[in-house]
């Protein structure tokens, strides 16, 4: 089973628009992390959230961590067509998970298309 | 500056061949990792390595190979045992397991099979 899910899949939203993207795990988070990639490329880091309650921002991107720490959400002010691309959650399940190796586990991401 | 190099950035493979994908980091990172990334499935771990000469097996690590004999180097071999190589393929590296600050990733290898 999928343990940490994304939602929307995919989102088609105008220019100017604001959005918001969801992370959502069963178990309770050690850290979550935001990451964009566009097309054919690698990730790029956005914001990392580790404590209950915790919001970040960057620019017109703004992050929070739920206080269970088990859900967190993405959110964009006034689109571009600059935030076109893939957003992909990332989080960090805690010891013994992976096999003890501490490496993130990652949604299947999010397709934003900004349209004129 | 410091990062991450992926090469190359496309790659074809014959039926039956092994190939390898190319990973350097300047960052003095100890953790590297590879992952395979599949349309509609998000990233899943093929190995990962801790320091040097020390690497373990990910999620799907079946007709994948490694080596770590340099910090700055994490080389994965697609051999003729996967099935399905076709995808996108991309390393990353961290400070060191443990150190939950983020991961660094490449550009990202394209192996498609012809």
């Amino acid at each position: 089973s999928q343990e940490l899910e994304q939602s929307p899949q995919s989102l088609i939203v105008q220019e100017g628009k604001n959005l918001t993207i969801n992370c959502t795990s069963s178990k309770t988070l050690y850290g979550l992390y935001w990451y964009k990639q566009k097309y054919g490329e690698g990730l790029i880091f956005l914001m990392m959230l580790q404590k209950g309650g915790e919001e970040k921002s960057h620019e017109k991107i703004t992050a929070k961590l739920d206080e269970k720490k088990q859900q967190s959400s993405l959110h964009i002010t006034a689109s571009q067509p600059s935030h076109a691309g893939i957003y992909l959650c990332g989080a960090d399940m805690g010891p013994g998970h992976l096999g003890g190796a501490d490496g993130l586990t990652f949604g299947k991401g999010t397709h934003l298309i900004i349209q004129p | 500056d410091g990062g991450i190099t992926q090469s190359p950035k496309y790659l074809f493979r014959k039926e039956g061949q092994n190939v390898t994908l190319s990973c350097e980091q300047n960052l003095n990172h100890d953790a590297m990792y590879w992952y395979r990334q599949d349309p509609g499935q998000g990233l899943r771990l093929i190995y990962y390595s801790q320091i040097v000469n020390d690497f373990q097996k990910g999620d799907i690590a079946e007709g994948y190979s490694v080596s770590r004999e340099k910090k700055e180097s994490f080389p994965l071999t697609v051999t003729s045992a996967q099935k399905n190589p076709t995808a996108f393929y991309l390393c990353a590296s961290s400070i060191h397991l443990g150190q939950k600050d983020g991961y660094t990733f490449g550009s990202g290898t394209r192996l498609t099979v012809v």
